[in-house]
């Protein structure tokens, strides 16, 4: 089956710093590539997604880009802020149900 | 769009009893899946819905666990004969079209004391 092999945090960073999240899968096929956050306190939201290779999902600043030939769809972002602080999952979708396989998601927490 | 709504929030039951949770998706959404999440690891897939019916299964859902959508509009997900390694957060989320992503509820958390 699938699988999600996401960076490990805690990940902590200062106000405006550059974020990377790594998150490589394997899966069979071309799956449907997101990254959903999660706030402390909150469920799950969707934050970003790509459907195709070499696709870029974005939002809020945050950008992730299907990479078929290192199966591959990191997060980043610029210029992180105090709010962006929550736990991060890579995700893939595939089969006829299109379910999501989670990684085991990384804390991000950003320091004003 | 009144996102979906789980209930309910907490529940705290002692082992051996069953437990129900609910789940009401988008109106418009004909599918719907339950994910289970313990604490500090990603959700994990557990049953799918398309309309009425019941698509797929994970290895995951044991014979004590069933999960209904009877009219393809709200769901339930029932636990019988609870135990401790039942304790997690559980998830509904329903999409239209799922390759666009799903959208969560906030969840049911299951304590079995």
């Amino acid at each position: 089956g699938n699988s999600v092999t996401q960076m490990e945090g805690p990940v902590t960073l200062s106000e405006e710093a550059f974020l990377t999240i790594n998150c490589t899968y394997t899966a069979t096929g071309y799956p449907s590539l997101f990254w959903y956050v999660q706030y402390p306190g909150e469920g799950l939201q969707l934050l970003l997604k790509a459907t195709k290779a070499d696709d870029k999902g974005s939002n809020k600043g945050f950008e992730a880009t299907y990479r078929k030939e290192t199966t591959s769809f990191h997060l980043e972002k610029g210029s992180v802020q105090v709010s962006d602080s929550a736990v991060y999952f890579c995700a893939p979708a595939q089969g006829s149900a299109r379910q999501l396989t989670f990684g085991s998601g990384t804390q991000l927490t950003v320091l004003p | 769009d009144t996102g979906v709504s789980q209930d309910p929030r907490h529940k705290i039951t002692k082992r051996g009893q069953n437990v129900t949770f609910r789940c009401d998706p988008i109106s418009e959404h004909n599918r719907l899946y339950w994910y289970r999440q313990t604490l500090g690891q990603g959700p994990e897939f557990l049953t799918y819905f398309q309309n009425e019916a019941q698509l797929e299964k994970s290895r995951l859902l044991s014979d004590r666990f069933s999960a209904e959508r009877p009219k393809g509009s709200f769901s339930t997900l029932e636990i019988q004969r609870t135990e401790q390694g039942d304790s997690a957060m559980y998830l509904c989320a329903s999409s239209l079209e799922a390759q666009y992503g799903y959208t969560f509820g906030s969840g049911t958390r299951l304590t079995v004391v």
